[in-house]
């Protein structure tokens, strides 16, 4: 089946410091990628939705400018997390859109932990 | 996105049926039912999706009811590996740019 990449899986960094998640689609092209945000015992929560070649959409509440989304490519989509904090803190997971695909499959990425310091 | 109930949690002894439940009497009359499930510190992985009729692969089983207001993922002979969150999601294809919209799933703890 089709596979999301993410990278990296885990990253620690320290307070104030800039994170930059990338999500490949390896084996189609994704016009669409969606970012999600998953904190402990919770669900995902839907941060952005990354429009390959125009601006990334953010759900209500989710800071644009400390959020980065950068989908410059069909195959990449990238998360900046700038001036991390304790509090962003999470489990970062991308999904990615087969654009070939009849039923609009969403393939997910591996997640990527981060743990600010 | 139309809403789904799942129960928070279920438990099932190793090598034995599961049968999880999701309502969804709001459901509209394109939407696809998706079922994805998580593993503990891992993303969504896609398990199985149908419309109207009953639908098998190799990892599950799908039994739609007839009104269409309820679903249920079936797995056959359920293995430690399979303990993770399950998710019932609505989906309409023709809307499907959009993202997927997460409840709270269903916890499968399996018992060896």
């Amino acid at each position: 089946g089709a596979v999301v990449s993410q990278h990296p899986s885990w990253v620690i960094c320290k307070s104030g410091t800039s994170v930059k998640i990338e999500c490949r689609s390896l084996d189609f092209q994704a016009t669409t990628m969606f970012w999600y945000r998953q904190f402990p015992k919770q669900s995902l929560m839907l941060m952005a939705t990354s429009n390959e070649g125009s601006k990334a959409t953010y759900e209500q509440g989710v800071e644009k400018d400390k959020f980065l989304i950068n989908h410059a490519s069909l195959t990449l989509s990238t998360l900046t997390v700038t001036s991390a904090h304790p509090e962003d803190s999470s489990f970062y997971i991308c999904s990615a859109r087969d654009r070939g695909s009849a039923t609009g499959e969403l393939f997910f990425g591996e997640g990527s932990r981060l743990t600010v310091l | 996105d139309a809403k789904t109930t799942q129960p928070n949690s279920m438990e099932s002894n190793e090598e034995e049926p599961v049968h999880l439940p999701c309502n969804h009497s709001t459901i509209s009359g394109t939407d696809y039912i998706h079922w994805y499930r998580q593993l503990p510190s891992q993303g969504p992985e896609y398990v199985i999706h149908g419309l109207t009729s009953n639908v098998n692969n190799r990892m599950a089983s799908l039994a739609i009811a007839e009104d269409r207001k309820s679903s249920t993922l079936i797995l056959h002979r359920a293995t430690l590996r399979d303990a993770a969150v399950y998710y019932c999601i609505l989906r309409d294809p023709e809307g499907s740019a959009r993202q997927l919209t997460f409840g709270s799933g269903t916890q499968l703890t399996v018992l060896p």
